[in-house]
């Protein structure tokens, strides 16, 4: 069965530390991996993806992920952390046989960076 | 070109009572997910939509819910006789017609059942 984890419900980190949040999966295929985050009481924002070439892919905020096929790792990291980077954080990745275009979702880790 | 856009943002229900939640895709998008977020859980997906036609609804409960997406206006999300349990954050996706890599979400309609 497809599935993806975040084996940490919590990380934190203090303020210009670097943070890494850690995101695996099983998927059948050559994944197309996404990290999304929500910030309290706001919707889901799109970070980054990673669907070919480069294995390590910048986003929004700073934030870069890095995709590891052995590992079958996507962890998300940035090099210098903000308050403003506490968020709830969710990885994501989707089969790219065919048309399925259904994401599966990690269960969120939650991002605390303390000043 | 706005955003995916849901409402209401918060709904309140009684026990019993049918819930509707709208949800407008971006401009030039044909194609719609319904996910739903439970307290203590993550993103489920429920359904994914293209105009005027059900594509995946693997993820919707087999009674009580439906979704549609028809020609003109927004897709809904219906769930009917609500019960507690359904309380939770649910949210919308869009995406275009083609290549897509990455949906746009809604900000989410949050709503609890009493």
């Amino acid at each position: 069965a497809q599935s993806v984890a975040q084996p940490e419900d919590q990380v934190n980190v203090a303020e210009g530390n670097p943070l890494t949040v850690k995101c695996t999966y099983s998927v059948s295929g050559n994944p197309y991996l996404f990290w999304y985050v929500q910030y309290p009481n706001r919707g889901l924002q799109f970070l980054l993806k990673y669907i070919t070439g480069d294995n390590l892919v910048k986003g929004s905020y700073g934030f870069e992920a890095e995709f590891n096929k052995s590992q079958t790792s996507f962890h998300l990291k940035k090099p210098s952390a903000l308050v403003s980077d506490s968020a709830l954080y969710f990885c994501a990745v989707r089969n790219n046989a065919g048309n399925n275009r259904k994401l599966i979702w990690g269960l969120g880790t939650s991002l605390a960076v303390n000043p | 070109n706005a955003g995916v856009m849901q409402n209401p943002r918060h709904l309140v229900r009684r026990r019993g009572q049918e819930a509707r939640l709208r949800c407008s895709p971006m401009k030039g998008h044909s194609h719609v997910y319904w996910y739903r977020q439970l307290p203590e859980e993550g993103l489920k997906f429920m359904v994914y939509l293209q105009k005027e036609n059900i594509i995946d609804e693997s993820g919707m409960p087999k009674e009580r819910f439906s979704a549609e997406f028809p020609k003109e206006g927004p897709s809904i999300l219906r769930i009917q006789q609500v019960v507690r349990g359904d309380s939770a954050a649910y949210f919308c996706a869009s995406s275009p017609i083609s290549g897509w890599t990455e949906a746009f979400f809604g900000q989410g309609t949050r709503l609890t059942v009493v």
